[in-house]
């Protein structure tokens, strides 16, 4: 079974752009979540989606935001990017999110902002 | 954002050296996890742990959920070079639907 896959691998922008990130979850995995990943931070939870519905946020501004689709791939949008937005982006399927079930990390997306 | 107290920060030993590293919260959690980090690569689940007092082992790794739930460890036998990384423990509560996260165990092997 393929693992999560997550494109593009590297990525570098500049202030006030914008960014949409893209994960696959692994086959039959209906739950997706998004975590940011800094050295200072460690894994800080985005949000998760489940059945193209967000069902859970954390605590990030509006600037981040992300949806699934039918086929349970989700993308993750960062609008007017800052310099603090650098990190590395990871995301995690499971099958439905129900106690006890296992995450599975990609390989993440390394956004660099200039 | 809410984070579990994890320790060591980093660690430097010789191979063949054993490993103690631990986690500790102000909450209660149903589910401890850890979690190991490759460079350039997504964290992979090392042990999962769901009842308070739970002692679990995956080959040279055991882990255990304290009985308060506040806490766990991460033990690792007989150290090799492969066991480079971050380690990370990862708390969770109800469904484990957002779980709160340590900030990392970085881990250096000299051969």
């Amino acid at each position: 079974k393929a693992g999560v896959t997550q494109t593009p691998r590297y990525l570098i922008k500049t202030r006030g752009q914008q960014v949409t990130l893209s994960c696959s979850p692994i086959s039959g995995h209906r739950s997706v979540s998004w975590y940011q990943q800094t050295p200072g931070q460690g894994l800080q939870f985005l949000f998760e989606y489940f059945s193209e519905t967000q069902r859970n946020k954390g605590n990030f501004p509006g600037r981040f935001s992300g949806r699934q689709f039918s086929n349970s791939r989700s993308e993750m949008n960062v609008s007017t990017l800052e310099l603090g937005d650098s990190a590395l982006y990871l995301c995690a399927s499971r099958t439905s999110g129900t106690s006890g079930e296992t995450q599975y990390f990609g390989p993440g997306t390394r956004l660099l902002v200039l | 954002g809410q984070q579990l107290n994890q320790s060591p920060q980093s660690m430097f030993i010789q191979e063949g050296e054993d490993v103690s590293m631990n986690c500790t919260s102000s909450s209660i959690f149903n589910t401890w996890l850890w979690y190991k980090q490759d460079p350039g690569e997504g964290p992979v689940l090392l042990i999962a742990l769901y009842k308070a007092g739970e002692l679990t082992s995956n080959g040279r790794l055991t882990a255990q959920f304290g009985i308060t739930r506040k806490d766990s460890f991460l033990n690792i036998s007989a150290s090799i070079p492969s066991d480079v990384g971050i380690y990370f423990c990862a708390g969770g509560t109800g469904n484990n639907r957002k779980l709160i996260w340590g900030l990392g165990t970085s881990l250096a092997v000299n051969p």
